[in-house]
């Protein structure tokens, strides 16, 4: 089974500049979540999507990111313009929604740099 | 804002040894997940523990969970090199989104 997988791996952009990456779930994961993870701490929640509705987004600066998963399957994050306290890694996750156990599978990351 | 607080925030151990590493929350909870993170790479899953739960074991991994405490550890025994990576506890309340909520993550070096 393919896991979760994102593109690009990394990103260096200047500040005001725009960003998207990309995320591609475990095929039949209803629930996908973008985190920000900055450098020496956990990831933090900024959108989860079931199928392809938005279940939280309390904690997504919506002035300057948004997101979308078109039906409901792959998803993109987009920053406009992006700042310097953006430099983080972006992680995505997915989980199969079965009623159980909520354990979630992260892809690899997408590291980015804003100078 | 962050549910667990993890403790210690660093610790390096010689290969063999025991590793524990102590997670804090402030809420209620469903459930209780551990999360290893190696450098540059995305959270590995570990363990789950349910409110009603005290302790699990799942191969060399031992969680417990005192939910009058409001806390849990993770016990790694006869540590190895390739366990170096950052934990994370991550608690889940319930209801209708699952949302995990992550601590700061304690940084484990295992020396050879």
């Amino acid at each position: 089974e393919a896991g979760v997988a994102q593109s690009p791996r990394y990103k260096i952009i200047e500040k005001r500049q725009s960003v998207a990456f990309w995320c591609n779930p475990i095929s039949g994961h209803a629930t996908l979540y973008w985190y920000q993870q900055i450098l020496g701490q956990g990831p933090k929640l900024l959108i989860q999507f079931q199928n392809n509705g938005v279940v939280d987004d309390s904690q997504l600066p919506k002035d300057r990111f948004s997101a979308e998963r078109l039906k409901g399957v792959d998803s993109t994050l987009k920053i406009q313009p992006a700042k310097l306290e953006d430099s983080a890694v972006y992680l995505c996750a997915s989980s199969p929604r079965t009623g159980g156990e909520e354990t979630q599978y992260f892809g690899p990351g997408t590291r980015l740099l804003v100078l | 804002s962050q549910q667990g607080e993890e403790d210690p925030q660093a610790l390096s151990i010689q290969e063999g040894e025991n590793a524990t590493m102590n997670c804090s929350y402030k809420t209620s909870i469903n459930n209780l997940q551990w999360y290893r993170q190696n450098s540059g790479r995305g959270l590995v899953h570990l363990i789950l523990i349910r409110s009603n739960e005290r302790e699990k074991h799942s191969g060399r991994l031992r969680v417990t969970l005192d939910t009058s405490k409001k806390s849990s550890s993770l016990l790694i025994t006869a540590s190895r090199a390739a366990d170096t990576a950052s934990y994370f506890c991550a608690t889940s309340e319930g209801g209708s989104n699952y949302k995990l909520t992550f601590g700061k993550g304690t940084l484990l070096t295992v020396n050879p």
